[in-house]
């Protein structure tokens, strides 16, 4: 099991991002998938949640970006999304896409994780 | 939002002694929470779930504890790997929150 996520960079406060997370040895859409951030020198942020296809890929959000990012998945690309707009300085982190496990809701798998900096 | 709290926020100890660190919630999570240890530039990794679960190839000094909303984590024997951050994390209803984490130093 592989995760390895992409797509961080330096974005202006107000820009949009798109991360991704490239997902081997397990199919994407058989699983929950979460999104958990780390703001430099902070403690983790839960931001989001898909379940997996048998509960229709729906998601669950972080109050602080409800609203602005966006979860998603292609599973021909057995692939993650984090779509991010309105973009803020305080969602400046690192961003990592974690599986849930089979049989409860904690993070057994996790990418390396991405740097997102939004700054001016 | 459940608030998830952490005590100490930090610690010292050495090799071989017993640690414990806890966890407590706002509210009543049953035993819907997870424990995750961090080191600098890593990714978090599961210790332990549903409060006393270990998951799969940690080793048995990690254990954990409690319900309801006070939790705790004991390492029985601190291996020099264990110095670290360890965080807890309530999965009893979104949003899913972190408690602020427990610094395990020399």
């Amino acid at each position: 099991v592989q995760l390895v996520e992409s797509g961080g960079g330096l974005v202006l406060p107000g820009g949009s991002l798109r991360l991704s997370c490239a997902a081997s040895g397990f199919i994407v859409s058989d699983h929950y998938m979460d999104w958990v951030r780390q703001a430099p020198g902070k403690g983790l942020e839960w931001v989001g949640r898909t379940r997996d296809k048998v509960n229709r890929h729906t998601t669950e959000y972080a109050a602080s970006v409800r609203g602005r990012f966006i979860i998603s998945r292609d599973n021909l690309k057995n692939s993650l999304y984090l779509q991010m707009n309105s973009l803020k300085i305080e969602d400046t982190a690192i961003y990592y896409c974690a599986r849930a496990g089979d049989v409860h809701n904690h993070f057994v798998s996790w990418g390396q994780g991405t740097q997102v900096t939004v700054s001016s | 939002a459940i608030q998830m709290t952490q005590s100490p926020s930090s610690l010292s100890a050495s090799v071989g002694d017993r640690v414990t660190m806890t966890c407590r919630a706002s509210q009543d999570i049953r035993d819907d929470l997870g424990w995750y240890q961090q080191k600098p530039g890593k990714a978090p990794k599961l210790l332990i779930y549903s409060a006393s679960t270990p998951q799969s190839g940690v080793p048995s000094r990690f254990s954990g504890s409690g319900s309801g909303t006070d939790f705790t984590l004991t390492i029985s024997g601190l291996q020099p790997e264990d110095f670290a951050t360890y965080y807890c994390l309530q999965d009893f209803e979104f949003p899913f929150t972190f408690g602020p984490g427990t610094t395990v130093d020399v």
